[in-house]
């Protein structure tokens, strides 16, 4: 019984096209987020949400809308896709509590790819 | 704000040898501090963590001590197997900023040899 679980796996698309991934967690956690994970590996946070609000927001593009329906999903909608916007995106989970408490939960990642 | 860094990859070690990733960190008040790591085609999952001063954490045959005097949480392995290549990411929660969003470094491959 996956944990965090995010669709698609694989993605490959035409840029100008629009996306969405979707994710779920049945953790029971508060707070989900969305990252970002470059060919290098860099991990770079997207978004965080918390029971269905927004907390974190850096920069991204608005063509980037994520959207919480309740606190168990967490989905991303990508319009007018770039090539630049050729990664694996994770979605995350956590309790959102201070320290030790916060370990983040990943999903098995959503790999881009645009053409 | 706070950060963390890892040595720079990948690090190339024969089975058997003796890991040492390095990770240091900037941060205020009293952090907790991760591994984390991400094997080939998968997300990240938790390795261990420390919650204060000379905490060590442990799993898999892999530790790690929070330093608070040098602010490092270098990670260690007596002796590496061909199944931990991986990509292994220090990773920090703050103790105090009321959002709690980890620092993560920017991730250390490893690969191991037969």
């Amino acid at each position: 019984d996956t944990a965090v679980s995010q669709t698609p796996k694989y993605l490959v698309t035409q840029m100008g096209n629009d996306k969405s991934i979707k994710c779920e967690q049945n953790l029971g956690h508060d707070t989900m987020y969305w990252y970002k994970q470059d060919s290098k590996k860099f991990l770079k946070i997207m978004f965080s949400y918390n029971n269905k609000e927004l907390i974190i927001n850096e920069t991204v593009p608005n063509r980037f809308s994520p959207k919480s329906p309740d606190k168990a999903h967490l989905n991303l909608h990508i319009n007018s896709l770039e090539l630049g916007d050729s990664a694996v995106y994770f979605c995350a989970s956590s309790s959102g509590q201070p320290l030790a408490k916060n370990i983040q939960y990943f999903g098995a990642g959503t790999r881009l790819s645009v053409l | 704000g706070d950060s963390v860094t890892q040595m720079e990859g990948p690090v190339t070690l024969s089975e058997e040898a003796f890991l040492t990733i390095n990770c240091t960190y900037t941060a205020t008040g009293y952090p907790s501090l991760f591994w984390y790591v991400q094997y080939p085609g998968e997300g990240l999952q938790l390795l261990l963590k420390a919650t204060k001063a000379d905490d060590k954490g442990s799993n898999k045959g892999f530790e790690a001590t929070y330093r608070k005097e040098t602010t490092s949480f270098h990670l260690e392995k007596g002796s590496v197997q061909v199944s931990d290549s991986a990509v292994y990411f220090c990773a920090l929660s703050p103790s105090s900023g009321g959002s709690y969003i980890p620092t993560f470094g920017r991730g250390t491959s490893l690969i191991v040899h037969p």
